[in-house]
């Protein structure tokens, strides 16, 4: 069966210091790979994608992600965490064979001043 | 910028009312789906549409839900008989195709009393 995980609920990091949120994911096929962000009170807004290409994808608000096929992961990193980029991060795949995107449960974030 | 968008951004109603919850897609998106989440969890995949009709759908989108796309902007999630337990956020979502970037509303907020 098709699957993401995101291994951690909740992730804690102080202000300044690098971040990592950790995505794997089962799926057949070439796999569509997304991070979204949901702030407090807000909808899901797009922070970057990897379809093909250079394995280090780089997005919104100074976040990267670097796609591994080996490992079949696609962690989100960011060299210097803010405390407003304290919100839910979701890990989503799609791959050819489904119409819709495959949903991680989601990881809090909480960035500490 | 485009958006979605969604109408309206709360809603109280009594168990075993309707509701219709409404979006309106990106213009030239071709691909619409709903979401849910409860209490800022996981999100939870309802419902894709297509070319007017249903494409695939969850095991949560029973006989009391149903999506229409009743003219050639909105796109509506009707809700016939409410639970408790359909309490949730709604999110809508639209792309131009299943494995490029969704784009999601603000969400309808949805409670059942």
């Amino acid at each position: 069966a098709q699957s993401v995980a995101q291994p951690e609920d909740q992730v804690n990091v102080a202000e300044g210091n690098p971040l990592t949120v950790k995505c794997t994911y089962s799926v057949s096929g070439n796999p569509y790979l997304f991070w979204y962000v949901q702030y407090p009170n807000r909808g899901l807004q797009f922070l970057l994608k990897y379809i093909t290409g250079d394995n280090l994808v780089k997005g919104s608000y100074g976040f990267e992600a670097e796609f591994n096929k080996s490992q079949t992961s696609f962690h989100l990193k960011k060299p210097s965490a803010l405390v407003s980029d304290s919100a839910l991060y979701f890990c989503a795949v799609y791959a050819g064979n489904n119409r819709k995107l495959i949903w991680g449960l989601g990881t809090s974030l909480a960035v500490n001043p | 910028e485009p958006e979605v968008t969604q109408t309206p951004s709360h809603q109280v109603t009594q168990m075993g009312q309707e509701v219709i919850l409404r979006c309106v897609p990106i213009s030239n998106h071709l691909y619409f789906y709903w979401y849910r989440q409860i209490l800022g969890q996981k999100v939870e995949f309802l419902v894709s549409f297509y070319n007017n009709e249903i494409s695939e759908k969850s095991e949560i989108f029973d006989d009391q839900f149903s999506v229409e796309r009743p003219d050639g902007s909105n796109f509506t999630l009707k809700i016939r008989s409410t639970k408790l337990e359909d309490s949730a956020m709604y999110f809508c979502a639209s792309t131009t195709w299943p494995g490029e970037t969704q784009y999601f509303g603000p969400g309808t907020r949805l409670l059942v009393l």
